[in-house]
C-alpha cells in the first residue's frame, strides 16, 4: 500500500512570492493534515482537512491556507513568503480517528 | 504550559541495550491520545506506537513499547535491543478530544529527543 506522497521535495523561492505544496494521502484516508517544523521551533499544527472542509488550524497568518480536493488529496499555499517560513511541511493522514501517517516532507527555503 | 515535554535532548545507548525516553504531557481531557514518532535525518516522520487514555493495557509494537502511568502523566517509550538504525529524532506527542469535538485530531509534538545508538 502506498503511503503519503508529497511534492515537491524541495522548493526554493524568493521573500514575498508564493509557494504551492501538495499531498496525497494514503488511500482510504480522508483527513489530510499539514505541520510546519522550522527550526529550533519543533512540529507545528498547521491545518486540518476532512471531507473537503477546513477542520481546524493552528496558530498561523491567513496567508497559510489549503485545500483538499475531492480525492483527497491536499494541497497548502503560503503567500508573501517570508524568511521564516523556511522550514520542513509535513503532510499526515489519517482515517476519521486513526493514527496519522506522515509523508516525506517538502523543504521550503525561502531567500 | 508545555502540553507535551522531552526532558532528554539527547541520549546515548550501546548497540543491543533498551533504552527509555522520556515523555510526560499535561491535559484536562479524559479522552486522548498519546503517540510515539521516529524522525531519520531523511525527515520523515515514521509511527511507532500508540495509546490510548482508556487502554487499560500498556502499547507493544516489536521491540517498542509504552510505559503509560495515567497518574503521573507519563508516557515513556522503551525500545529494546536497540540497533543502529534506532538513530533518530523521536518526538511524543498528543491528541485530545476527539476528532467529533472540532479541536480534536491534531497532534502537539514535544520538542524531541536525539537517540545515538553507538557500537
Amino acid at each position: 500500500e502506498a503511503g503519503v506522497t508529497q511534492s515537491p521535495t524541495h522548493l526554493i523561492k524568493t521573500r514575498g512570492q508564493q509557494a504551492t505544496l501538495r499531498c496525497s494521502p494514503i488511500s482510504g484516508h480522508t483527513s489530510v493534515y499539514w505541520y510546519q517544523q522550522a527550526l529550533g521551533l519543533g512540529l507545528q499544527f498547521l491545518l486540518w482537512y476532512d471531507e473537503g472542509e477546513e477542520r481546524n488550524r493552528g496558530n498561523f497568518p491567513p496567508r497559510f491556507s489549503g485545500r483538499q480536493f475531492p480525492n483527497y488529496s491536499s494541497e497548502l499555499n503560503v503567500n508573501a513568503l517570508e524568511l521564516e517560513d523556511s522550514a520542513l511541511y509535513l503532510c499526515a493522514s489519517s482515517s476519521t480517528a486513526g493514527e496519522q501517517y506522515f509523508g516525506p516532507g517538502t523543504r521550503l527555503t525561502v531567500t | 504550559a508545555q502540553k507535551i515535554t522531552q526532558t532528554q535532548p539527547g541520549m546515548f545507548v550501546q548497540e543491543k541495550e533498551a533504552v527509555t525516553l522520556d515523555c510526560t504531557y499535561d491535559t484536562s481531557d479524559q479522552s486522548y491520545g498519546l503517540f510515539w514518532y521516529k524522525q531519520p535525518s531523511s525527515g520523515e516522520m515514521i509511527f511507532l506506537i500508540y495509546q490510548g487514555s482508556y487502554d487499560e493495557q500498556n502499547a507493544t509494537e516489536g521491540r517498542y513499547s509504552l510505559n503509560f502511568q495515567k497518574a503521573r502523566k507519563s508516557a515513556n517509550l522503551v525500545i529494546s535491543a536497540s540497533q543502529l538504525g534506532d538513530s533518530a529524532m523521536y518526538f511524543c506527542a498528543m491528541r485530545e478530544g476527539s476528532s467529533y469535538t472540532g479541536g480534536g485530531n491534531k497532534l502537539t509534538f514535544g520538542t524531541g529527543t536525539q537517540l545515538k545508538v553507538e557500537l
